[in-house]
């Protein structure tokens, strides 16, 4: 079974452009999270997504948002890039929502540097 | 609201025990798992505790919980150098809420 998958691996964007960062849950888990991973600040939680549903949001600027499709497949963007987005953003799976014997599993991650 | 402390930093040689260390403040979780993070990688599941439970045991890994005094511990038997990571607490709120992360403890293996 395929784990989770995150694209791009690597990405150099320049301050005030926008991206786009892809994840592929693992094949029937419907619940996807996202973080943001710094030196500083460990992991913080960005938002999770259920049936194509925001159902928790982290404390970040309105610049970060998010979508899940019908398939689980989830984005995230983030506009007008700040040079303190520079991040390791990582992707996490599960079943659903609540399931705590039935825990996250993560993606490799997408390393955001902004120039 | 839900908090969860690591120490930052551990040393040990190779062969020792590892005793990685963690405390959470939200009375209600249901569930405590601990992850590790190697370089340039995601966070990889190693195990996790159902609240009623003392203790949890793993091949090399033992997890041990003390409910009372919301501590968990990571102990790892024979530290090998491919052990050297960061290792991740994190903990399951009862009712559905977001999982909350340490900081992380960064395990350094010397051989």
């Amino acid at each position: 079974k395929a784990g989770v998958t995150q694209t791009p691996r690597y990405l150099i964007k320049t301050r005030g452009q926008q991206v786009t960062l892809s994840c592929s849950p693992i094949s029937g888990h419907r619940s996807v999270s996202w973080y943001q991973q710094t030196p500083g600040q460990g992991l913080q939680f960005l938002f999770e997504y259920f049936s194509e549903t925001q159902r928790n949001k982290g404390n970040f600027p309105g610049r970060f948002s998010g979508r899940q499709f019908s398939n689980s497949r989830s984005e995230m963007n983030v506009s007008t890039l700040e040079l303190g987005d520079s991040a390791l953003y990582l992707c996490a799976s599960s079943l659903g929502p609540g399931q705590g014997n039935q825990p996250q599993h993560f993606g490799d991650g997408t390393r955001l540097s902004i120039l | 609201g839900e908090d969860v402390e690591q120490s930052l930093f551990l040393s040990v040689r190779e062969g020792d025990s590892s005793v990685i260390n963690c405390t959470y403040t939200d009375s209600s979780s249901t569930y405590l798992y601990w992850y590790k993070q190697e370089p340039g990688a995601g966070l990889q599941l190693l195990t996790y505790i159902f609240s009623n439970m003392d203790m949890k045991q793993d091949q090399r890994l033992t997890v041990l919980l003390n409910k009372k005094d919301k501590h968990l511990s990571l102990r790892i038997a024979d530290t090998q150098t491919g052990d050297s990571a960061i290792y991740f607490c994190a903990e399951v709120p009862g009712g559905y809420q977001k999982v909350t992360f340490g900081i992380g403890t960064k395990l350094q293996v010397i051989p």
